[in-house]
């Protein structure tokens, strides 16, 4: 069974760093690209960017380009997400997802994802 | 960049059709996917490349796409079925992933 296992909630104070983790399981974790989703309190969906394990190729939401750093560890099937100075705005639940492509490379969806990790940001 | 306009909210009554729509510039052009989000829980994937249903997700979901509006369709509605729907497409201009506002579908 492909599974995406995340890291337990934080609370983290403002300027704080962390690191969040999106364990992969049941397939070959190099060969599928990693999308990370944030959804605020209440809100919709917003996609952060997507990181390929096999060589680390990332690419960012220019709305989340310098805010977040994304990395993978092949060796562990694990993929990250880190701040290093939290804000209160960054607090949200953040999924990690898996991207499947179809027959055409044009098109692509998430087919597996992460229960969520919820980051709680506050003085 | 690319922008996917969904309904908020949708109501419907059990067994009967609730329909979601998706619009965009020329929608119709793209691979649009949606995804059900329950009440503290994880999206999930209904519907991938337009009109494709992945194993375990019941008939009763499917998928169109066409000129500036795409439509999650789910007949003879369950009070299981009350969740936030997504769609989604990846905007080849851009590179770069988009999803809808989200509908909140109500099972009266």
């Amino acid at each position: 069974e492909v599974q995406l296992v995340q890291s337990g909630a934080e609370v983290k104070k403002p300027g704080e760093s962390l690191k969040i983790s999106c364990q992969g399981s049941g397939y070959s974790f190099p060969n599928y690209w990693i999308a990370w989703v944030r959804q605020m309190p209440g809100k919709g969906l917003e996609w952060m960017g997507i990181i390929y394990p096999g060589d680390s190729h990332t690419r960012y939401s220019p709305s989340f380009q310098g805010q977040v750093t994304m990395s993978v560890d092949k060796s562990a099937s694990t993929a990250y997400l880190q701040w290093s100075s939290l804000k209160a705005s960054d607090t949200a639940m953040y999924y990690c997802a898996r991207r499947q492509i179809g027959p055409e490379s044009t098109v692509n969806w998430f087919d597996t994802w992460g229960q969520g990790t919820l980051v709680t940001v506050s003085s | 960049s690319y922008v996917l306009t969904q309904p908020p909210s949708v109501s419907v009554a059990p067994g009967q059709t609730a329909r979601i729509t998706c619009g965009g510039i020329n929608i119709g052009s793209e691979s649009v996917h949606w995804y059900q989000q329950k009440p503290g829980q994880a999206p999930i994937l209904v519907v991938y490349d337009d009109t494709d249903r992945p194993s375990g997700i019941p008939e009763r979901f499917s998928g169109s796409n066409s000129g500036n509006t795409a439509t999650l369709t789910i007949t003879r509605v369950e009070a299981g079925d009350e969740a936030d729907y997504y769609c989604q497409v990846w905007d080849s201009n851009s590179d770069q992933y988009v999803f809808g506002t989200g509908t909140k579908v109500t099972v009266l």
